[in-house]
């Protein structure tokens, strides 16, 4: 088993709509959960971070962790074209100190 | 402006030649990581510093050494390049954050390293 799953996607969604993007992992003592966006050929951007369980939201971010499930997602409302990208989720071991990242979900929002 | 200056950006190297790609932060952070992006494979830490003087091996750390010497910059040296060591390095700081007791803030990439070796 993989330590973080995500699926490859691509996740497509029209413009407007919500983006429900997943992850699990493996390590139970994983205590920071952070969410990149990487777009082609770039470098990752930290776009959300959460740690409690439940919802955290940042515009039209929300982070869901749920630690007794080990799962965490990320929605993305409004979608935009502008969002379309590969989204990584990455937990922080229970020693906060190494990040382990999942391969990332490709999402494309269309027009 | 929070940056993590990465050189160099592109190099094209030969098998057995030493080479050094440096990283440098202007935020002061104490955290600071190296990774590497394959295709298929993701992200995944080759070394990580919580300070000067401080590293400690990734989850891919063969073939790579690290050095932090002063808090600002954390190259990462390849001794002895090797063909499976073509890939996209990323250099990247942590500040504040849970492991130091505090909510992590602020996280920054560096622009990306692509190494091949021949």
């Amino acid at each position: 088993q993989k330590e973080v799953e995500q699926n490859s996607g691509p996740l497509s969604v029209p413009e407007g709509a919500i983006a429900s993007l997943n992850c699990t992992y493996s390590d139970r003592g994983s205590q920071s959960f952070f969410w990149y966006r990487q777009y082609s050929g770039k470098s990752p951007e930290l776009i959300m971070f959460i740690y409690s369980n439940g919802d955290k939201e940042d515009g039209r971010f929300t982070a869901q962790l749920n630690k007794a499930s080990q799962y965490v997602s990320l929605l993305i409302r409004d979608s935009q074209p502008s969002d379309s990208a590969t989204y990584l989720c990455a937990p922080m071991n229970t020693g906060f100190q190494k990040l382990v990242f999942g391969t990332g979900t490709r999402l494309l929002v269309s027009p | 402006e929070a940056q993590v200056t990465q050189n160099p950006r592109y190099l094209i190297t030969v098998t057995g030649k030493k080479l050094t790609v440096t990283c440098s932060q202007n935020m002061n952070h104490e955290y600071m990581s190296w990774y590497r992006q394959d295709p298929g494979l993701g992200l995944r830490q080759i070394y990580y510093s919580m300070n000067v003087e401080v590293t400690d091996k990734g989850d891919v750390p063969e073939g790579y050494k690290v050095s932090r010497k002063e808090k600002r910059n954390f190259p990462l040296i390849l001794e002895s390049p090797s063909p499976n060591q073509t890939s996209l390095y990323f250099c990247a700081y942590m500040g504040g954050g849970l492991l130091f007791g505090e909510e992590v803030n602020e996280q920054f990439f560096g622009p990306g390293t692509r190494l091949t070796v021949l």
